[in-house]
């Protein structure tokens, strides 16, 4: 199957500052990534959709100059959170667009202090 | 849009029992349907998917049924493990040029030893 990995696998930062997280397709190009946040014990909420070469697409409610996505290349998609704050603190999935499929990340737990 | 409920939000079974785990779905032009499993911080894994041309769908354990006229469908999980304990995610969506999944809210399956 298709594997997709996300660096850093959990991070913890001060408020104020920017995170950034990454998304890489290993053995597929992605032209397609979509980012989720996820709280505990509830269910995948879609942020944005990340196109290779383009703008990305958010969801309704979600900012887009505080949530920075950038995919620069078939495998790559990034997602900086910046001017972190305690709300921010979730679990953040990223997926890659394989044919018809999603192919999740391992997710990155941010903990904003 | 798309609006995916996913019944019941909790499920507990005897090993060596049946799972079953029920979606609806609202748009009748959705035609692409996976079931994510995700245990405790991890990411969802796709488990099994099925599409809008074919009724039943199964890989050992595990099938999928889907309904398209009632717009329903069922994750069905035979002979259960305790490695089956975790939270399912049923999904659905438009393939069109988005692909983007409306997930339902979850549920979590406990296989009691």
């Amino acid at each position: 199957g298709a594997v997709v990995s996300q660096h850093p696998s959990r991070v913890i930062c001060k408020s104020g500052t920017s995170v950034k997280i990454e998304c890489r397709s290993l053995d597929f190009q992605a032209t397609t990534m979509f980012w989720y946040r996820q709280f505990p014990k509830q269910s995948l909420m879609l942020m944005a959709t990340s196109n290779e070469g383009s703008k990305a697409t958010y969801e309704q409610g979600v900012e887009k100059d505080k949530f920075l996505i950038n995919h620069a290349s078939l495998t790559l998609s990034t997602l900086t959170v910046t001017s972190a704050h305690p709300e921010d603190s979730s679990f953040y999935i990223c997926t890659g667009q394989n044919q018809e499929t999603q192919y999740f990340g391992p997710g990155t737990r941010l903990l904003v202090l | 849009g798309e609006n995916v409920e996913q019944h019941p939000s909790t499920l507990s079974v005897q090993e060596g029992d049946s799972a079953v785990i029920k979606c609806t779905y609202s748009d009748s032009a959705s035609n692409y349907f996976p079931w994510y499993k995700q245990e405790l911080g991890k990411g969802p894994q796709l488990i099994i998917d099925i599409r809008s041309n074919v009724g039943e769908k199964k890989d050992q354990r595990i099938a999928v049924t889907l309904n398209k006229t009632a717009k329903h469908f069922s994750l069905h999980i035979t002979e259960t493990q305790p490695e089956d304990s975790a939270v399912y995610f049923c999904a659905a969506s438009l393939h069109n040029n988005d692909y983007k999944l409306s997930f339902g809210a979850g549920t979590t399956v406990t296989v009691r030893a």
